[in-house]
């Protein structure tokens, strides 16, 4: 079946500071990606999102490119902000549509 | 607009008590989603639906059961609770037709079972 996997937090970063957080995944065909984020006490918003191998999603300084040789779906920001702080999650869409599978998130905290 | 609505926000329940949490969504989505939220494991998928009368099971659909009346509503029931369902539990919908839409997200339904 489809699998999300994202570096396990959390990301401790000053503001300024240059983000990576990394995301590989496993799936059958040609699946959407995503980036969602959860501030505190909120639900899930979508980030941003890439459709098709070498699509680069960005949104808010965020970026990430949908990279198939290397199943990856990596999230950067060149310089981020105490606002940025919350849990970032990598998901993927199966062909279909019907169902998005989740990684296990990765919390954020900026430090001024 | 008031988007995906959850209710309630917040539960408890005692072992063996049922419950129904009521999701509501007022952008005419086909596809509706019941998640759960635990610490470290990201969110799982408990049943959805593809449109009003249909449903679907997810990845963690045990002890849970869900109905789709009408297309803006997406019903999860707990029949006999267990402390393993404490969790927080999120409502999602989507337009249908496509793998690209946007997921859109209620604030969450935070359950605790002793």
């Amino acid at each position: 079946g489809n699998s999300v996997t994202q570096m396990e937090g959390p990301v401790t970063l000053s503001e300024e500071a240059f983000l990576t957080i990394n995301c590989t995944y496993t799936a059958t065909g040609y699946p959407s990606l995503f980036w969602y984020v959860q501030y505190p006490g909120e639900g899930l918003q979508l980030l941003l999102k890439a459709t098709k191998a070498d699509d680069k999603g960005s949104n808010k300084g965020f970026e990430a490119t949908y990279r198939k040789e290397t199943t990856s779906f990596h999230l950067e920001k060149g310089s981020v902000q105490v606002s940025d702080s919350a849990v970032y999650f990598c998901a993927l869409s199966d062909n279909a549509g019907n169902m998005l599978t989740f990684g296990g998130g990765t919390r954020l905290m900026v430090k001024p | 607009n008031a988007g995906v609505t959850q209710t309630p926000k917040f539960r408890v329940l005692k072992t063996g008590q049922s419950m129904t949490l009521l999701c509501a969504q007022d952008m005419n989505h086909e596809y509706m989603y019941w998640y759960r939220q635990d610490p470290g494991m990201g969110l799982r998928l408990i049943h959805y639906s593809v449109g009003e009368g249909t449903t679907a099971k997810g990845e963690v659909p045990d002890g849970y059961n869900v109905s789709r009346l009408k297309k803006q509503n997406f019903l999860l029931g707990l029949e006999s609770a267990a402390p393993s369902q404490t969790s927080v539990y999120f409502c999602a919908s989507r337009r249908g037709g496509s793998n690209t839409g946007e997921l859109f997200f209620g604030e969450g339904s935070r359950l605790t079972v002793l």
